[in-house]
């Protein structure tokens, strides 16, 4: 099993869909999570972190549920320009910090 | 915010010889830094995690023969790419991790990256 997976996509939704992601992971000394966004032929860039009580800006909203070890992120009244690649991204404390990205998830939105 | 600069973002070279990519984080320093590889419409996969003063730690079926790295300093992690191949092709992307609050990841722009 993978540490971080993620839901497999891509995700079609039209514009003002809502959509969700949910990205799971095993290890329990994940200690912090991020979700980025890549475009196509781009380098990710971080989208937000993901606090334990859990976190919006504007329409995108991040949650972090410790006990069924997952992170999610919401994203209301979706734009085209929503289209990219979401990834989740683990931190696990294991002595030293060890990072670990999720593959990703396409999201198209459609007129 | 954070910045990672990521040198030279286009490359062309002919098969056989070796491409160096310099990875710099500018405005802090980062004991960590991560080396992935992307090929069209594929995840990104992480080749190798680079440590200042260590050696790096390759992931399963990366040859560290062939892609060499270095973290010489706080700041500079190198890429090299030896004796290249056109199957070498892709797009290369470090990033390096702010230590603190969070351990936040900060990508570069990526290096595109074509063997002749």
């Amino acid at each position: 099993r993978k540490e971080v997976e993620q839901d497999p996509g891509p995700f079609n939704v039209p514009e003002g869909a809502t959509v969700a992601f949910n990205c799971t992971y095993s290890n329990s000394a994940s200690q912090s999570f991020f979700w980025y966004r890549q475009d196509c032929r781009k380098e990710p860039k971080l989208l937000m972190s993901v606090y334990s009580s859990g976190n919006e800006d504007g329409r995108f909203t991040a949650q972090l549920n410790r006990a069924s070890q997952y992170i999610s992120l919401l994203i209301r009244d979706s734009k085209l320009s929503d289209s990219a690649t979401y990834l989740c991204v683990v931190n696990i404390r294991t002595g030293g910090f060890k990072t670990i990205f999720g593959a990703g998830t396409r999201l198209f939105v459609k007129a | 915010g954070a910045v990672v600069s990521q040198h030279p973002s286009r490359v062309i070279c002919k098969s056989g010889t070796s491409v160096k990519i310099e990875c710099r984080s500018l405005d802090f320093q980062a004991t960590t830094m991560f080396w992935y590889r992307q090929f069209p419409k594929q995840s990104l996969m992480l080749m190798a995690t680079s440590n200042e003063g260590s050696k790096a730690t390759y992931e399963q079926g990366v040859e560290k023969d062939k892609f060499l790295i270095n973290h010489a300093s706080l700041t500079l992690s190198t890429l090299t790419v030896t004796s290249a191949h056109p199957e070498d092709s892709s797009f290369y992307i470090c990033s390096a991790r702010k230590e603190g609050a969070g351990n936040t990841i900060y990508f570069g722009e990526g290096s595109w990256l074509t063997v002749v």
